[in-house]
This record gives C-alpha cells, sequence and structure tokens, in this order.
C-alpha cells in the first residue's frame, strides 16, 4: 500500500532490553515524526526529521530515546534501557515538507516492557 | 505554548442522529491549521478534516463539518447520519509550523458511541 507503515506492530520486552521501532513513510513525504500514546496522557510529540536531520528534538522523554532517519525514508527510533513507564503506543506519522495539509499516520507499535 | 482542549471524555449518539464534538484552543498565533482525526480500535489514525485559519468558511467533507469560530477559539465537529462505523476516539490537533515547529499539538481525544 502506499500509506505509512510501521513494524513491528507489538513488541513486547523485558525491563533493561534495548529496542528499535521503524518507520516506512508514504513515498516522497519529506517530514517524519514520532509520537507517542500513553493511556492516560494522550498524544506525546517525540520528534520531526525534515530529511535525514532533526530539528526538533525537544519531545524525547530521555537520552535513553534517540532516532535516525537514512535515506530521507525509513527512521528508527531506539529506546535504550526499557522501564515499564515506556510502555505506550508510538506512532509514526509523514507529511509534505511542511505539515498544514496534515499528518498521515501509521498504526503504530504497542510497546509493553514486563 | 499551545493547548487543545476536548472538554466531553464521551459521548453517545444513536444511529442516523447528529453529534457535535467541542474543542478549543488556546494560541496567539494568526495563521494555523486545525485538524481532526478519528482513532478507531485498529489505532490507526486517520485525517477526518482540516480548516485553514485564514479562511471563515467552515469545511466540509461528506458526512463530517465543523463549526470554525477563530475569536472564540472554538472548532467543533458534528457529524451527520452517524454510522456504527463512527465509533471511535476522536482527537482535535493544532498545527503552526510557521515558527513553532512542525508537530501537531493534540487533545486529549473525545470516545465516540454509537447505538444501533
Amino acid at each position: 500500500g502506499a500509506g505509512v507503515s510501521q513494524s513491528p506492530s507489538n513488541k513486547v520486552t523485558e525491563k533493561g532490553k534495548d529496542v528499535e521501532l521503524r518507520c516506512d513513510p508514504i513515498s516522497g513525504h519529506t517530514a517524519l515524526y514520532w509520537y507517542r500514546q500513553s493511556l492516560g496522557q494522550g498524544l506525546e510529540f517525540l520528534i520531526y526529521f525534515q530529511g535525514n536531520s532533526a530539528p526538533d528534538k525537544s519531545g524525547l522523554p530521555s537520552d535513553r530515546f534517540s532516532a535516525e532517519r537514512t535515506g530521507g525514508s525509513v527512521s528508527t527510533l531506539t529506546i535504550q534501557r526499557t522501564q515499564q513507564e515506556d510502555s505506550a503506543v508510538y506512532l509514526c506519522a509523514s507529511s509534505l515538507s511542511r505539515g498544514q495539509g496534515g499528518q498521515f499516520f501509521g498504526p503504530g507499535t504497542r510497546l509493553t516492557v514486563l | 505554548a499551545q493547548t487543545v482542549t476536548q472538554s466531553q471524555p464521551e459521548m453517545s449518539v444513536q444511529e442516523a442522529e447528529t453529534v457535535t464534538l467541542s474543542c478549543t484552543y488556546d494560541t496567539s498565533e494568526s495563521d494555523y491549521y486545525l485538524f481532526w482525526y478519528k482513532q478507531p480500535p485498529s489505532r490507526q489514525m486517520i485525517l477526518v478534516i482540516r480548516q485553514e485559519a485564514y479562511k471563515q468558511q467552515n469545511a466540509t467533507e461528506n458526512r463530517f463539518s465543523v463549526n470554525f469560530q477563530k475569536a472564540a477559539k472554538s472548532f467543533s465537529l458534528k457529524i451527520s447520519d452517524s454510522q456504527l462505523g463512527d465509533a471511535a476516539m476522536y482527537f482535535c490537533a493544532y498545527w503552526s509550523g510557521w515558527d513553532a515547529g512542525n508537530m501537531l499539538t493534540f487533545g486529549g481525544g473525545t470516545r465516540l458511541m454509537v447505538k444501533p
């Protein structure tokens, strides 16, 4: 399909392990975003990429979180030394260069940290 | 900082009836965009409708329409002829990417239930 894809769909991990979440944006979309959706916390912005660079990393909750984007396409969000409070749905979205036309979301990755 | 508030955590509507979901926002910007997203149990956020702040005309998309009151900073979503498939979480979102970065700011969501 032509939409945003994310993998894995679900991830269960043990506290202290590292996890990688992948996002494949819509072809031609130069902007890519990561959000976190926690129960009771709503949707929280994490990071934004324009091409391969991240002009806004202000939402990353701690230095255990990092993200990269390569080739102006696929992005990986990495969480090191996972904690139980990291359990959430991680949503990826993409848009044309500026987001005024709306952002288009993938189905999310549900992360459960035991 | 911009904030978006959805004051109705849950709403219900009878199938075929009309329902209105409320959203208010706070901003000092004059040029911005507002969105409604639908999130069914499948988790995928679906863009329902978009409004440009400098346009006075309210946006419509089939059974979905908005009532945009810029001075009051209000942006409600009306769903006409409600269908069972409309049951979902609905999120109001704000975007003003010109200076403030490119992300969306979301309200807390309204869960819509549709009764057959």
